[in-house]
């Protein structure tokens, strides 16, 4: 198992363009997480999935941002009319859902979004 | 409200001394802490966790975490920094597994090392 996969690794786009992420999780992880990431901050959450369920999806996903899980395996994130405040690092997590607790979360290397 | 906090922004140490870095959290229920490490352009590697038990936990690395219920605190500490500890740490709280199990980051500490 080679680890969480997001493509592309980097991505520039023209305000107002449609983008779209893609991320690979550890194979079995039933759980999938996004998290956006600014300059000098820590990752926030974005939303989670639990196999194909969107289960949670944070206040900062507005309505220009849509995520799926197609089939509970790879996940796409997409944005609509990117604006320059969405230039970030989005990186995508995934977690086993164990008898009792949850494992640690393994991360991608990310997706770094510039918006011009 | 759940919260992660890291006092200090840049700490910068010489190499073979020792670290500590701060990490005070808030949370309503038993915490599931974690630090991870996270190198320019990459993503976060995991250093160590802690879900319950002894509460000084070994990570990889040669890092090793304290988690003080009482201080609401999870310090990561390594008693000799080597110049490839470059990095920026950060501290996370995280919510059960019938929560969801999604994290809380604190604002990262930036650990530069002198030769």
């Amino acid at each position: 198992d080679t680890g969480v996969s997001q493509d592309p690794r980097h991505k520039i786009t023209k305000r107002g363009q449609n983008v779209t992420f893609r991320c690979d999780p550890i194979s079995e992880h039933n759980r999938l997480y996004w998290y956006r990431q600014t300059l000098g901050q820590g990752p926030e959450f974005l939303t989670y999935f639990q196999n194909e369920a969107q289960l949670e999806k944070s206040r900062l996903l507005s309505d220009r941002f849509s995520a799926e899980r197609p089939k509970g395996s790879f996940s796409t994130l997409e944005i609509q009319r990117t604006e320059q405040g969405d230039s970030a690092m989005y990186l995508c997590a995934s977690s086993s859902l164990g008898r009792t607790m949850n494992t640690e979360a393994f991360f991608g290397q990310g997706t770094r979004l510039t918006v011009v | 409200a759940q919260s992660v906090t890291q006092p200090d922004i840049h700490i910068t140490v010489s190499e073979g001394a020792s670290l500590e870095l701060r990490c005070n959290y808030s949370y309503g229920a038993t915490p599931y802490l974690f630090w991870y490490v996270q190198s320019p352009g990459q993503g976060l590697q995991l250093l160590l966790k802690y879900f319950s038990g002894d509460t000084l936990v070994q990570g990889i690395k040669g890092f090793e975490a304290e988690f003080k219920r009482s201080q609401s605190s999870f310090n990561l500490r390594k008693p000799s920094v080597h110049w490839s500890d470059a990095a920026e740490y950060f501290c996370a709280v995280g919510a059960g597994w019938n929560q969801g199990g999604k994290l809380i980051f604190g604002q990262g500490t930036e650990l530069s090392v002198k030769p």
